[in-house]
């Protein structure tokens, strides 16, 4: 069965600092995977996209992420948070099941302290 | 250019009754998705269209859900007998081809109320 699990629900972070959101995935297929943020009061955004080149993605806004096929996980990283970055973020598979069927994590909050 | 539409931004209905909410993709897409969000929790995969068909219907909780694409363009989400746990928002989204690999496009969802 295909799955994704965000390790944390909340992450809170101070301006400046790094920022760590967990993601580990199990499909019986190589995934697609991608990390989308959703703003309050706004529509879910790509931020960024695994499709089986290389492993580590940069999308925007200063964020990356490195696919670990051993390790089945897909964290995203920044070097440095910035206030506008405070946000929901959820990590998305795309599976394949005759047509593309996408699961989504259950989220990470990400608060940035001034 | 437009981005994905979603009418009504707000339903409030009573529970037992027939809901319909609309998306209006963005143009050229041939891929459309419904999802489902509840509150604190990610969207849930609710089906695909690749064109005018399903192509994975498998998310639909019961028979008081359909959805239909008929030009496949525009898709409406059909809910009957409306009851309180369907609650939620709505969230469409589109994309160029439906390879699995394209961007999603969201838009702002619709929040349905059953009372």
């Amino acid at each position: 069965a295909q799955s994704v699990t965000q390790l944390d629900s909340h992450v809170s972070v101070s301006e400046g600092t790094p920022v760590l959101l967990r993601c580990n995935y199990s499909s019986s297929y190589s995934p697609s995977l991608f990390w989308y943020v959703q703003h309050p009061n706004k529509g879910l955004q790509l931020l960024l996209k695994y499709t089986s080149a290389a492993t580590l993605v940069k999308g925007i806004n200063g964020f990356e992420a490195e696919f670990k096929k051993s390790e089945t996980s897909f964290h995203l990283t920044k070097p440095s948070a910035h206030m506008s970055d405070a946000a929901e973020y959820f990590c998305v598979v795309s599976v394949y099941t005759g047509g593309f069927k996408t699961i989504f994590g259950a989220g990470t909050r990400l608060f940035v302290k001034a | 250019g437009a981005g994905v539409s979603q009418t009504p931004s707000n339903k409030v209905t009573e529970k037992g009754k027939y809901v319909e909410l609309r998306c209006d993709p963005i143009s050229g897409h041939t891929a459309l998705y419904w999802y489902r969000q509840s509150l604190g929790q990610g969207p849930e995969f609710l089906i695909y269209f690749q064109g005018t068909g399903a192509a994975d219907d498998s998310g639909l909780p019961n028979d008081r859900f359909f959805a239909v694409r008929p030009e496949g363009s525009v898709s409406t989400l059909k809910i009957q007998r409306t009851e309180r746990g369907d609650s939620a928002v709505y969230l469409c989204a589109s994309s160029l081809k439906g390879t699995g690999r394209d961007e999603q496009f969201f838009g702002p969802g619709t929040r349905l109320t059953v009372l």
